[in-house]
């Protein structure tokens, strides 16, 4: 069964810069996540769309954006990069329907040197 | 305060033997999951159960869930050294009322190490 695809799965930046992270939700998942795991730590929710709209917001920076695309795949998009940004990144997908179950992606490794 | 806090931190054990951890919330939930994760790995969704539910089973998985106490337990039967991993505990929270208004807070997780 398709799962939920991150790209890239590992990303090496300077402080400063922009990464561009990209998830594509399981098939008629209209419904994506992002979570951000720092080393050692839970993972952090980050924020939501449905249907192409935000539907939730966590403990997101403001030097991060993100938005999820008519093909619902979705991409968090990270300006003025700090070492602290550093983490895995996941994306999960559900059906709008029921909730109940998040499928997560295998995860962006970003390194912020 | 934290949603969805783990004990043990860490639990070290040997091969065959029952690793019990342990979950406690804050805030009323919609359900209780519980993830594995290998090291800087993905997370695996391992079981979930419903906030009208007090016990589920999965293969060597066992999972309570007492409301009144706000807390969970997994217990993992007969370990493996595969079952080396951190393993952590997920609260589904319905934010506000519309579709994509449910949130999973993780808690802190519980590392275990099952020795062969």
């Amino acid at each position: 069964a398709a799962g939920v695809i991150q790209s890239p799965r590992h990303l090496i930046k300077e402080k400063r810069e922009t990464a561009t992270l990209k998830c594509y939700p399981i098939p008629r998942h209209d419904t994506v996540y992002w979570y951000q795991q720092g080393p050692g730590q839970d993972p952090q929710f980050l924020i939501s769309f449905y249907e192409k709209m935000q539907s939730d917001k966590g403990s997101i920076p403001d030097r991060f954006s993100a938005q999820q695309f008519s093909d619902y795949h979705s991409e968090l998009n990270m300006s003025s990069l700090e070492l602290g940004d550093s983490a895995l990144y996941f994306c999960a997908s559900s059906d709008g329907t029921g909730p109940d179950t998040q499928y997560f992606g295998p995860g962006t490794r970003l390194t912020v040197l | 305060s934290q949603q969805g806090e783990e004990d043990p931190q860490a639990l070290s054990i040997q091969e065959g033997e029952n690793a019990t951890m342990n979950c406690s919330y804050k805030t009323s939930i919609n359900n209780l999951q519980w993830y594995r994760q290998n090291s800087g790995r993905g997370l695996v969704h391992l079981i979930l159960i419903r906030s009208n539910e007090r016990e589920k089973h999965s293969g060597r998985l066992r999972v309570t869930l007492d409301t009144s106490k706000k807390s969970s337990s997994l217990l993992i039967t007969a370990s493996r050294a595969a079952d080396t991993a951190s393993y952590f505990c997920a609260t589904l929270t319905l934010i506000y009322s519309g579709a994509g208004s449910y949130q999973l807070t993780f808690g802190k997780g519980t590392k275990l190490s099952v020795i062969p």
